[in-house]
């Protein structure tokens, strides 16, 4: 079935680096995005979110980036801290319905 | 900053038994969902609610299943008679406008444990 997917199980990356996260979709339709952090022992905590009819959207230190023509989403995280460890998560929407979460990338940033 | 609060955090319970999950969603949110997390895999879909009734519920969500808004600020996950594979973190969320068109902001879950 479809589904929305990770490239890497995993990422390491040194503190201050910047940290690319990708992420494929199969479903055309989907028309909203977000990336998700999850911690250890918490819940998916919201880091950012775009629309089908944008490209790129940036935040603090974060930026999604959107590509319809290849089905591809990615979050960079500019200079990488420790507190970035976590499993990120996109998640998409399809069809107006319910929110699909991908597989998840475990970041590990070392100091 | 507002915040979906989840109780009890973990719950250990014998195959067979029922167990109710319960969550307080953001107050101004009207959508509120269940999904739930296999340790160390990816956040799958239960179900969505809306007006007092399920929108959406994904294959898991059986017979088993069901949830209710029993007042104006509490939402609950209840599982008729527990498998062991219903181990799991199980996740309550609210948004206040649909998937589509808002985040979902997320409790931190419970831990059931099915022995």
């Amino acid at each position: 079935g479809e589904s929305v997917g990770l490239h890497l199980p995993t990422l390491s990356v040194q503190e201050g680096d910047n940290s690319i996260i990708n992420c494929a979709y199969s479903n055309s339709a989907s028309d909203y995005f977000i990336w998700y952090k999850q911690e250890s022992g918490k819940g998916p905590q919201f880091i950012i979110d775009i629309r089908s009819n944008m490209d790129k959207r940036q935040g603090q230190r974060v930026t999604v980036l959107l590509n319809k023509t290849v089905k591809h989403l990615s979050l960079q995280i500019a200079a990488t801290q420790p507190g970035d460890s976590a499993v990120y998560f996109c998640a998409e929407n399809q069809a107006g319905t319910a929110l699909i979460f991908g597989k998840g990338t475990t970041l590990s940033v070392s100091s | 900053e507002p915040e979906v609060t989840q109780t009890p955090s973990h719950q250990v319970t014998q195959m067979g038994q029922e167990v109710i999950l319960r969550c307080v969603p953001i107050s101004n949110h009207l959508y509120f969902y269940w999904y739930r997390q296999i340790l160390g895999q990816k956040v799958e879909f239960l179900v969505s609610f809306y007006n007092n009734e399920i929108s959406e519920k994904s294959e898991i969500f059986d017979d088993q299943f069901s949830v209710e808004r029993p007042d104006g600020s509490n939402f609950t996950l209840k599982i008729r008679s527990t498998k062991l594979e219903d181990s799991a973190m199980y996740f309550c969320a609210s948004s206040n406008q649909g998937a589509e068109d808002s985040p979902l902001h997320f409790g931190n879950g419970t831990r059931l444990t099915v022995t």
